[in-house]
């Protein structure tokens, strides 16, 4: 079985500050790995994905991620935020098993920009 | 709007009665999954469709959860004789099979159940 813990479940910044998420999985077996953000009232969307590759990923609005094996990590991290990044983020993994579909998420993480 | 839509987006019901929830999911998608939201919680999987079978139930999925998607198209998912503690928002989503791209899942806003 698959878990995934979101270490903080609120982090407070200030705009244009630094900001990391943390994200750590266990699985017995090879995953692939997601961050999923949710706006206020709105759908989970696809933030970013680790499949294969490089295991640093990016986002088009700056967010990137990286996919550390050995310590079965995948952080959020983005070097400066905006009010407009206030959200809850959702990081979630999947096995690479033929016919394996469920997403397994973790708790989520509240992040809040202050002016 | 293209995306995945559930209807309703809200449902408030006594303890008790039986409810229905309809998620129509991008048109080209064969896949379909069904998640459920508790507050202060992430997603948790219930089920998933691929076309018209049902794949995989999770054990979350009582005797009192049923889901259907009787052509390969739009879904319901039905819960009997409700209880409190189904209170929960029951998230849709969908895919189409695609390894190269993990067979991304998009999301739609959710049905908000409240059990009085």
């Amino acid at each position: 079985a698959q878990s995934v813990t979101q270490l903080d479940s609120q982090v407070p910044v200030f705009e244009e500050a630094p900001v990391e998420l943390r994200c750590n999985y266990s699985s017995s077996v090879s995953v692939y790995l997601f961050w999923y953000v949710q706006y206020p009232n709105q759908g989970l969307q696809l933030l970013l994905k680790y499949l294969s590759g490089s295991t640093l990923v990016e986002s088009i609005n700056g967010f990137e991620a990286e996919f550390n094996k050995s310590q079965t990590s995948f952080h959020l991290r983005k070097p400066s935020v905006h009010i407009s990044d206030t959200a809850e983020y959702f990081c979630a993994v999947r096995t690479i098993i033929q016919g394996a579909q469920k997403l397994v998420f973790g708790q989520g993480t509240r992040l809040t920009i202050n002016p | 709007d293209t995306g995945v839509s559930q209807d309703p987006r809200h449902k408030i019901t006594k303890r008790g009665q039986n409810v229905t929830f309809r998620c129509d999911p991008i048109s080209e998608h064969n896949r379909l999954y069904w998640y459920r939201q508790t507050l202060g919680q992430g997603p948790e999987f219930l089920t998933y469709f691929q076309n018209e079978a049902q794949l995989e139930k999770s054990r979350l999925l009582s005797d009192r959860f049923s889901a259907e998607r009787p052509k390969g198209s739009f879904s319901t998912l039905e819960i009997q004789r409700t209880e409190q503690g189904d209170s929960a928002m029951y998230l849709c989503a969908s895919s189409l099979w695609d390894r190269d791209r993990g067979n991304e899942q998009f999301f739609g806003p959710g049905t908000r159940l409240t059990v009085l």
